[in-house]
Parts: C-alpha cells; sequence; structure tokens
C-alpha cells in the first residue's frame, strides 16, 4: 500500500522561483489537504479539496495555489518563491463518512527551501 | 476557527515510566480528537483517536481521556520505551467543515534509557 505519496522530498529554489509539489494517493479518498509545517508551530493548513473540481482556503493560503483534477492527485503550487515559504509541506488524504470526521493519513513531506 | 494548544512543548522520562501530554481546546463544536506520532524525516502517523461521546479510550499502552466540559484532552502512555521518543501532536476537529483538523504545536518526548 502506497497511501500518500509526495514528490520530491527535498527541493531548493531560489527566490522568485516557481515549482509545484505532487501529492498522490490510492486509497481512493474523498478529501485531501496540504498543510506547512514551521519548528515548534505544529501543522497549519494551507488549502483543502473534498473533491475534485473543489477547493478552499484554509488559515495560511497566501502564495499557494492549488487544484484538484481528479481524486487521486492535489498539487500545489507556489508561483513566486519566498524565503518565508521555507518549510516542510505535508500532504494528507482522509475518506469521507457521512457528518463523522475520519482521520487523516500523512504523506512524508517535502522539505522546501528558498534561498 | 478552533485553537488547540499542548503542552508541554518538551517531556524526558525515564524508560518504564509514564508520560502525560495535554491538550485544550476553545471550540465546544469540536467533536474529534485525534494524537499523531512524527518520527525524525516522517509524516505524522494516527496513534489514537477519541470522539466526544466517549469519556476514554485505551490500546495497550496508550490511552486518551477527553473532559468535554474542561475542553480538554490528554494522551496518557505507560511502560515508556526509547522508541516511544518522537514528536506527539494532538488535533480537534468540527463535524461537516470538511474533516478539517486543528493541531497543537506539538511535544517532543525523550525516553531515556
Amino acid at each position: 500500500n502506497a497511501g500518500v505519496t509526495q514528490t520530491p522530498k527535498f527541493r531548493i529554489l531560489k527566490i522568485g522561483q516557481s515549482m509545484t509539489l505532487q501529492c498522490t494517493q490510492d486509497m481512493n479518498h474523498n478529501y485531501m489537504y496540504w498543510y506547512r509545517q514551521d519548528p515548534g508551530m505544529g501543522l497549519k493548513l494551507i488549502y483543502y479539496s473534498v473533491g475534485a473540481g473543489i477547493t478552499d482556503k484554509g488559515e495560511v493560503p497566501n502564495g499557494y495555489n492549488v487544484s484538484r483534477s481528479t481524486t487521486e492527485d492535489f498539487p500545489l503550487r507556489l508561483e513566486l518563491a519566498a524565503p518565508s515559504q521555507t518549510s516542510v509541506y505535508f500532504c494528507a488524504s482522509s475518506r469521507r463518512q457521512g457528518p463523522s470526521n475520519q482521520p487523516q493519513h500523512f504523506g512524508d513531506g517535502t522539505r522546501l527551501s528558498i534561498l | 476557527g478552533e485553537n488547540v494548544e499542548q503542552h508541554p512543548s518538551t517531556l524526558s522520562v525515564q524508560e518504564g515510566d509514564s508520560a502525560v501530554i495535554k491538550c485544550t481546546y476553545s471550540d465546544s463544536a469540536s467533536n474529534y480528537f485525534p494524537w499523531y506520532k512524527q518520527e525524525l524525516g516522517k509524516g505524522p502517523q494516527l496513534i489514537i483517536d477519541i470522539r466526544s461521546n466517549v469519556g476514554e479510550k485505551k490500546d495497550q499502552r496508550i490511552a486518551v481521556t477527553l473532559n468535554k466540559t474542561a475542553k480538554h484532552f490528554s494522551l496518557h502512555i505507560t511502560e515508556t520505551q526509547p522508541e516511544d521518543s518522537a514528536v506527539y501532536f494532538c488535533a480537534a476537529s468540527i463535524k461537516d467543515t470538511g474533516n478539517q483538523f486543528y493541531f497543537g504545536t506539538g511535544t517532543s518526548l525523550t525516553v531515556i534509557p
């Protein structure tokens, strides 16, 4: 079982460059999420999606964009990289079971440095 | 939105002792409380969760308690082992919000052999 797969694992960008962080899941989960994790700050939600074609902002969406064209994939786009976006990025997914909350399953992260 | 606070930020225990991590939440509509363990270089892994209709849940050496009135929940690890060393996160979630989680800031647990 692959679960949630994130690529790349590490990346160094220059200020102003753009890139896409890839995330794919093979569990047929409806819900997908992007978080960033900064030291001592826990996980902050960037964007989430409740199904293909539907996305919504989380707590810290500025500087990021997402799309959800398929159930499996949920890429995160950085258009103009800034040093403040240096972080570890995690993608997660969960199934939908009526109104009942379900566990989120996480990938192993992408470590991004912007210099 | 929901605000989750977690304490302590670091915790060191001797092998075999118990460890307790506490979280508080602000929104009384929160009804699902998972706990995650994160090892170095890995993503968070669910270790136990509890729903608001239950006061306590146990799974071998791990237990979680929930006090809805006081809006706090705690993780208890008994007979700690070196492999329990990791960062632990609590989270809270409100029904019908796209399963959004609000995470605490994490507790770095070190078990000293």
